[in-house]
C-alpha cells in the first residue's frame, strides 16, 4: 500500500460547489503539506501543518482552508469552488526527526485532479 | 521575478548521451538545494539533495555555485526511463518549506 494516499484521485464539480481532498499517511511523519501544480508553474504551497494543533498558511491560501484530523490525516477544503481552482492537488509529508539537520525531505501522495466547471 | 527559475525544455538527449541543465534562485539566503523528478502528471520524489562540495549518484551529478546561485544536474548515459521533468527545488528556511521552479522536460530519443 502506498505511504501517503489521496482521495478522490478525480472529481469534476460545478462553480461553487464545496469540495473536500483528502490526504492520509502511514509514514508516520509530523509534518503535512497541500500544494496545487499548474501547468508551466512550479508546485505552489497552500497550507502545511507541523503538528496537529500547527496550522500555517502557504503562499496562496485564499479560497481554501485545511483540518488536520489526526497526525495521519490532513484534508483541504474548497468552500465555494472556482474555475480558476481546477489544478493538480498534491498532499505531501515529511519529518520533522530525520532528514540532514536542515530540510526534511517531503513525500508525496499521488495527486488529486480537480477540475471546476 | 520567480524565486527559482529552469529552462523549461524539452531537452531532447539521444540515448546514451550527456545532458545538462541548471537552476538559478533568487534568494542568497537558501540553505538546501535539492533535485526531484517528476514523471507525466504524477506525483515528484526526490532525485537527489545537492550539497555544497557537489555530489553524484550513479549517473546523476549536481552541483551548486552559491556565488552565481545557481545549481545544475548533469545525467550521463542518458537511459530512455530518464524521460521526465526535473523539477529544482530550494529551501530558502531552515525548517521544512521548500520552492519549487516549474521544472525542466527531458525527453530520451532511442
Amino acid at each position: 500500500d502506498a505511504d501517503v494516499t489521496q482521495t478522490p484521485r478525480n472529481r469534476i464539480t460545478k462553480t461553487g460547489k464545496r469540495i473536500m481532498l483528502e490526504c492520509s499517511q502511514t509514514k508516520g511523519h509530523d509534518r503535512m503539506y497541500w500544494y496545487r501544480q499548474d501547468p508551466g508553474l512550479g508546485l505552489q504551497l497552500i497550507y502545511y501543518s507541523f503538528d496537529v494543533k500547527d496550522i500555517n498558511k502557504g503562499e496562496i491560501s485564499d479560497g481554501y482552508s485545511v483540518s488536520r484530523q489526526a497526525q495521519a490525516k490532513f484534508s483541504l477544503s474548497l468552500e465555494s469552488a472556482i474555475p480558476n481552482q481546477t489544478a493538480l492537488y498534491f498532499c505531501a509529508t515529511s519529518d520533522s526527526s530525520g532528514g540532514d539537520g536542515y530540510t526534511d525531505t517531503q513525500y508525496f501522495g499521488p495527486g488529486t485532479r480537480l477540475t471546476v466547471l | 521575478r520567480k524565486e527559482v527559475e529552469q529552462d523549461p525544455g524539452p531537452f531532447n538527449v539521444p540515448e546514451g548521451a550527456t545532458v545538462a541543465f541548471n537552476c538559478t534562485y533568487s534568494n542568497s539566503a537558501s540553505q538546501s538545494f535539492f533535485w526531484y523528478r517528476q514523471d507525466c502528471r504524477k506525483e515528484p520524489k526526490l532525485l537527489m539533495s545537492v550539497y555544497s562540495s557537489g555530489n553524484e549518484d550513479g549517473r546523476f551529478t549536481a552541483q551548486l555555485n552559491r556565488a552565481s546561485q545557481y545549481i545544475s544536474l548533469l545525467i550521463r548515459d542518458s537511459k530512455l526511463s530518464d524521460s521526465a521533468t526535473y523539477l529544482c527545488v530550494v529551501s530558502p528556511w531552515s525548517w521544512g518549506k521548500l520552492q519549487f521552479g516549474a521544472g525542466t522536460q527531458v525527453v530520451v530519443t532511442p
